[in-house]
């Protein structure tokens, strides 16, 4: 199955830092990535939606200032967390499908970052 | 909306069976299954697109009643490597893309 790369896994970082996290399809064009957020022994919460050359979609409740998503090319969404705080601790799983067009085809997970705030 | 998943977790025994099932309170164009192991991330398992298509994959097979808005999860002669939480995804658009994930249901199967 198709590829997709997830980095840094893990990272630490001091209270008001940002981190950014990449998410990368090694073998496949991805027009459409999904970013999600995971907290322990909870479900996947779909953050945003991002398409490659236009601003991402956002669900509600999730602070777009905060979570600034970068599509930059068909291969590499970005996901900077800004000015980080404790709360933002969590798992964040990238997704890209290879489907093109409308409809939802197989999702590849990244291996997920793991953010830990201190 | 969030799709509801029942049961919440299941212990077997190795070679037991199991079930699990997703319902969702809107119209469906098309649901995923996942499993995902602690620590790791999920890994799909099969997607169903038509109302009534059932799908199989070794043994683990699911159905999909779009009347219904279910779809069910089936895992037969269970193995300790399907120790695990499952996902269902649904996509009630079938224009974006987007899944949104039921809660899970974790499973533990014992030797």
């Amino acid at each position: 199955g198709a590829v997709v790369s997830q980095h840094p896994s893990r990272v630490i970082c001091k209270s008001g830092t940002s981190v950014k996290i990449e998410c990368r399809s090694l073998d496949f064009q991805a027009t459409t990535m999904f970013w999600y957020r995971q907290f322990p022994k909870q479900s996947l919460m779909l953050m945003a939606t991002s398409n490659e050359g236009s601003k991402a979609t956002y669900e509600q409740g999730v602070e777009k200032d905060k979570f600034l998503i970068n599509h930059a090319s068909l291969t590499l969404s970005t996901l900077t967390v800004t000015s980080a705080h404790p709360e933002d601790s969590s798992f964040y799983i990238c997704s890209a499908t290879t489907r093109q067009g409308p409809g939802t085809g197989e999702l590849f997970f990244g291996e997920g970052s793991r953010l830990t705030v201190l | 909306q969030q799709p509801v998943q029942s049961p919440q977790a299941v212990i077997l025994r190795e070679g037991e069976d199991a079930v699990i099932n997703c319902s969702s309170s809107k119209a469906l164009y098309s649901v995923h299954w996942y499993r995902q192991k602690h620590g790791e991330a999920p890994v799909f398992l099969m997607i169903l697109l038509k109302g009534g298509e059932q799908k199989g994959h070794e043994k683990i097979s699911a159905s999909f009643n779009e009347k219904k808005q279910q779809s069910s999860l089936y895992l037969t002669a269970s193995q300790l490597s399907y120790s695990g939480t499952y996902f269902c995804g649904t996509d009630g658009s079938g224009n974006t893309g987007k899944l949104i994930f039921g809660q899970g249901t974790t499973l533990q199967v014992k030797p």
